[in-house]
């Protein structure tokens, strides 16, 4: 079963609003939790990550919310604009993993003009 | 300039031929690893090495087969036991440094 839950699927947001993505997670060993942005046809790359000992972290207009006591984590992109349609993916690891990154299913966010 | 490669960039096989995907990286990471990414599904981990002649299977090693001898490179092998492999093929290493995972530009296999 997917051990990072992702919502929404896909969102549409006009040029200068708030795109929101939520992630939520059961297992309390994780301890990294990354954000990907993914264009089609190429490979993710790393947007922004936080750990749990800190609740939020911005980056730019990319922001991280953390909620450690609800098992959840949400990624919220400021005065979106078009070239940030792309899917965005939520990921998980824990500390005796290898690294191993669990996956949300993404969001496909579009940005209209 | 410091990165991962792979090729080709897109692949076709036939069914019933094993297919062998490259990846290299230059970054000296220790760690590397394999996804699978499909239409609608997030990215799930097909095998994963933390060091030379090491690697472990992942959640959906059945039918793909990989090789770690030198530190630079990870290749991954789609056997014909892999019933349903087309997909958009990931590879990726690790910062230990930072937990950090770096991508390559993705390989696409199609069967004919």
């Amino acid at each position: 079963q997917q051990q990072v839950k992702q919502s929404p699927q896909s969102l549409i947001v006009q040029k200068g609003g708030i795109s929101i993505i939520n992630c939520a997670y059961e297992n309390t060993a994780f301890d990294y939790f990354p954000w990907y942005q993914q264009f089609p046809g190429k490979g993710p790359a790393l947007l922004i990550a936080i750990r749990p000992d800190v609740s939020e972290k911005k980056e730019g207009r990319f922001t991280i919310s953390f909620n450690k006591s609800a098992k959840q984590f949400s990624l919220h992109i400021m005065d979106s604009q078009p070239g940030d349609s792309a899917t965005y993916f939520c990921a998980a690891s824990t500390g005796d993993s290898w690294g191993k990154l669990q996956f949300g299913a993404g969001t496909q966010v579009v940005v209209t003009p | 300039d410091g990165g991962i490669t792979q090729s080709p960039k897109y692949l076709f096989r036939k069914e019933g031929q094993n297919v062998t995907l490259s990846c290299e990286q230059n970054l000296n990471h220790d760690a590397m690893y394999w996804y699978r990414q499909d239409p609608g599904q997030g990215l799930r981990l097909i095998y994963y090495s933390q060091i030379v002649n090491d690697f472990q299977k992942g959640d959906i090693a059945e039918g793909y087969s990989v090789s770690r001898e030198k530190k630079e490179s990870f290749p991954l092998t789609v056997t014909s036991a892999q019933k349903n492999p087309t997909a958009f093929y990931l590879c990726a290493s690790r910062s230990g440094a930072t937990d950090t995972q770096y991508f390559g530009p993705g390989t696409r296999l199609t069967v004919l």
